[in-house]
């Protein structure tokens, strides 16, 4: 059974870092582009950022453009997100997904796998 | 940028009452629409994708309808474990990810 295993969150002062990662224990990691989804205290999910299975393609959300940095090692079956600039609004958990061709020989995606999430709390 | 719409923002029902969702996309996207349940404090759970398929061990209660732009979640047996907040998502447009601002189920 494929398990994502976040972590790297923690308490962190604005203007400041932090790099979560994602471990994939399963055997497709490689083969599945990967995604970063938010929820902030009181919001609703909040897509922030997709890789594909190569890394050649990257997709932000306006509001992370120029601060995350969405990365992967497919060695090790991980996945990053190097969040810098970091804002109070940022705070919420953040989630690793697989994204998955969920209809076969289809272009239907859809995020199948999640991790359990990890917290980031932005705050001085 | 493609942006979904759900109503009502919340709702309350009580056990074995028929709860429908709707959501709606800013443009058409045939029927590439997902739904999402989240109870509190876990990950998300995919349910239902290309707007009306069931993802493998979702209950039967479960059913998903529309296409184009309007979209429905229905439950037709409300039962004590699906009270918590669903999503819709698009995945009609590179990147997938866009979804909408989630419908909290509680129990009346």
């Amino acid at each position: 059974e494929v398990q994502l295993v976040e972590s790297g969150g923690g308490l962190v002062q604005p203007g400041g870092s932090l790099r979560l990662s994602c471990v994939d224990s399963g055997f497709t990691f490689s083969s599945n582009s990967m995604s970063w989804v938010r929820r902030a205290p009181g919001k609703g999910l909040e897509w922030v950022a997709n890789i594909n299975p190569d890394a050649s393609e990257k997709y932000y959300v306006d509001s992370v453009k120029g601060r995350f940095t969405i990365s992967r090692d497919n060695a090790k079956n991980s996945l990053y997100l190097q969040m810098n600039s970091l804002r109070a609004e940022d705070t919420a958990v953040y989630y690793c997904a697989r994204i998955s061709i969920v209809v076969e020989s289809s272009d239907y995606y859809g995020m199948d796998v999640w991790g359990q999430g990890t917290t980031v709390t932005v705050s001085s | 940028d493609i942006q979904m719409t759900q109503s009502p923002s919340s709702l309350s029902a009580s056990v074995g009452d028929r709860v429908t969702i709707t959501c709606r996309a800013s443009q058409s996207i045939d029927s590439y629409l997902n739904w999402y349940q989240q109870k509190p404090g876990k990950a998300p759970k995919l349910l239902i994708y290309a707007a009306s398929s069931l993802q493998s061990g979702v209950p039967l209660r479960f059913s998903g309808s529309g296409s184009g732009t309007d979209f429905t979640l229905t439950i037709s047996s409300l039962q004590p474990e699906d009270f918590a907040t669903y999503y819709c998502q698009q995945s009609y447009s590179t990147p997938l990810g866009t979804f909408g601002q989630g419908t909290r189920l509680e129990i009346k």
